[in-house]
């Protein structure tokens, strides 16, 4: 099956980029998801690309991916406090419902 | 405003209970999952369905069941809880497939303590 693999921490100051990386395994992968956990709380949606796409941006989230390396990431530019969770890299394979997701990066913010 | 709800949001429990998680979604949606978070793990697929009356194992199943008689309605069933089924559980919920990427919509997490 599908093996997805992430970071546990990263720790970043205000105002600078961060770059969450994620690797997967499956090469057939079609959709491949950013989600964001705050403390006490489910995931949410932040933004995904689908397996044809280099890239896509989405205000500061910019999101790569390589698909020869079976590798994805995240930045986030000007990061902010509000930025501090955790961030879930998924990966949908095929045409099936299930998502396969890695076991998330805590972004911590320094003021 | 899409919304998944989970019964409970803390749970406490005794060793050898049944246990019932309710999780209901107003989308919809046909297909429903249920996860657990742990520590260092991640979430991990316990179930899904994808239709009423129709459920799927997921990469943990063992010591789970599930119900779903109504199409908003998705119950994850603890048979005889044990104590390595303290763990929080989330329940997400999405559309068919489509091309917009069929996201799931994540409920709150319930925390569920077996002592």
């Amino acid at each position: 099956g599908e093996d997805v693999e992430q970071s546990l921490f990263l720790s970043v100051r205000e105002g600078d980029s961060s770059v969450i990386n994620c690797t997967y395994t499956d090469s057939s992968s079609t959709y491949l998801y950013w989600y964001k956990q705050e403390p006490g709380a489910g995931l949410q949606l932040l933004t995904y690309i689908f397996s044809n796409m280099d890239m896509k941006q989405d205000q500061r989230l910019t999101v790569l991916l390589n698909k020869k390396d079976k590798h994805l990431s995240l930045r986030i530019a000007d990061t902010q406090t509000g930025d501090s969770a955790i961030y879930f890299c998924a990966v949908r394979s095929g045409g099936y419902q299930k998502v396969t997701f890695g076991i998330g990066t805590k972004l911590q913010v320094i003021p | 405003d899409v919304k998944v709800t989970q019964s409970s949001r803390y749970l406490v429990k005794r060793t050898g209970e049944k246990v019932f998680l309710e999780c209901v979604q107003d989308m919809d949606h046909e297909n429903m999952f249920w996860y657990r978070q742990d520590p260092g793990l991640g979430l991990r697929l316990i179930y899904f369905s994808y239709d009423v009356k129709m459920k799927e194992k997921g990469d943990i199943p063992e010591g789970y069941s599930v119900s779903r008689e109504k199409k908003e309605r998705f119950s994850l069933i603890l048979e005889s809880a044990s104590t390595n089924q303290t763990s929080m559980y989330l329940c997400a919920s999405s559309p068919p497939t489509s091309g917009k990427g069929n996201e799931q919509f994540f409920g709150p997490g319930t925390r569920l303590t077996v002592l």
